[in-house]
């Protein structure tokens, strides 16, 4: 079975800022995506960003990037000029692919991000 | 966009009795939703995959006799807690794929149950 852990509970940044969240994961498939997602205080899941396995390129959206490291199972997220509305909890997932893949969305424990004005 | 839809977002009830909840996808066609549940300060944790037209899927250790999934139409699944206990309580959260396998997960707003 995979799993998705994010070591960091709660992390802060000043506004303008970048952060860094980590997140490791634990596969024995070669083809998955992975994604992190963002709830903020309203508790809808927002998707940030999203990794196909096989693409060795970093996935980018505007401030949102990612570093994939395949070998050594890490997805870690930077969000560059951090803004106020970035404060949420930011959770880790995985997803098997493939037309007989399990679609299942396995997260991690989530990472409470605030953005210090 | 697409837009998943949860109702209701918050609802109370009594011990014993059952509670519906919604999940309509707006502007989608839906072949197969995904229902979560969270836990205060937790994770999001799948109880089932719902398909169009036949019987849930359910995670393992998930009662599919107290949850049940009901996914009549292309824009409709249910979440039917039956006979809800104070431990019952938690924060549902329906998501619902658009198109192909491997397309993106859109999910809803979630529902708040508190069991009194």
């Amino acid at each position: 079975a995979q799993t998705v852990t994010q070591s960091q509970p709660e992390m802060s940044v000043q506004e303008a800022e970048t952060v860094t969240l980590s997140c490791t994961y634990d596969t024995s498939e070669s083809d998955y995506y992975l994604f992190w997602y963002k709830q903020p205080p309203s508790r809808q899941m927002i998707l940030v960003i999203r990794q196909e396995a096989y693409k060795q390129q970093n996935a980018t959206e505007n401030r949102f990037s990612v570093n994939f490291q395949k070998a050594a199972k890490s997805f870690s997220l930077k969000i560059s000029d951090s803004q106020l509305g970035d404060a949420a909890m930011y959770f880790c997932a995985y997803r098997s692919s493939g037309i007989f893949g399990n679609e299942k969305l396995t997260f991690g424990t989530g990472t409470r991000l605030t953005i210090i004005p | 966009g697409a837009v998943v839809s949860q109702h209701p977002s918050r609802v109370i009830c009594k011990s014993g009795t059952s509670v519906k909840i919604e999940c309509r996808s707006l502007d989608f066609q839906a072949t197969t939703m995904f229902w979560y549940r969270q836990f205060p300060k937790k994770s999001l944790m799948l109880m089932a995959t719902s398909n169009e037209g036949s019987k849930a899927t359910y995670e393992q250790g998930v009662e599919k006799d107290k949850f049940l999934i009901n996914h009549a139409s292309l824009t409709l699944s249910t979440l039917t807690v039956t006979s809800a206990h104070p431990e019952d309580s938690s924060f549902y959260i329906c998501s619902a794929r658009m198109g192909q396998i491997n397309s993106p997960l859109h999910f809803g707003n979630g529902t708040r149950l508190t069991v009194t």
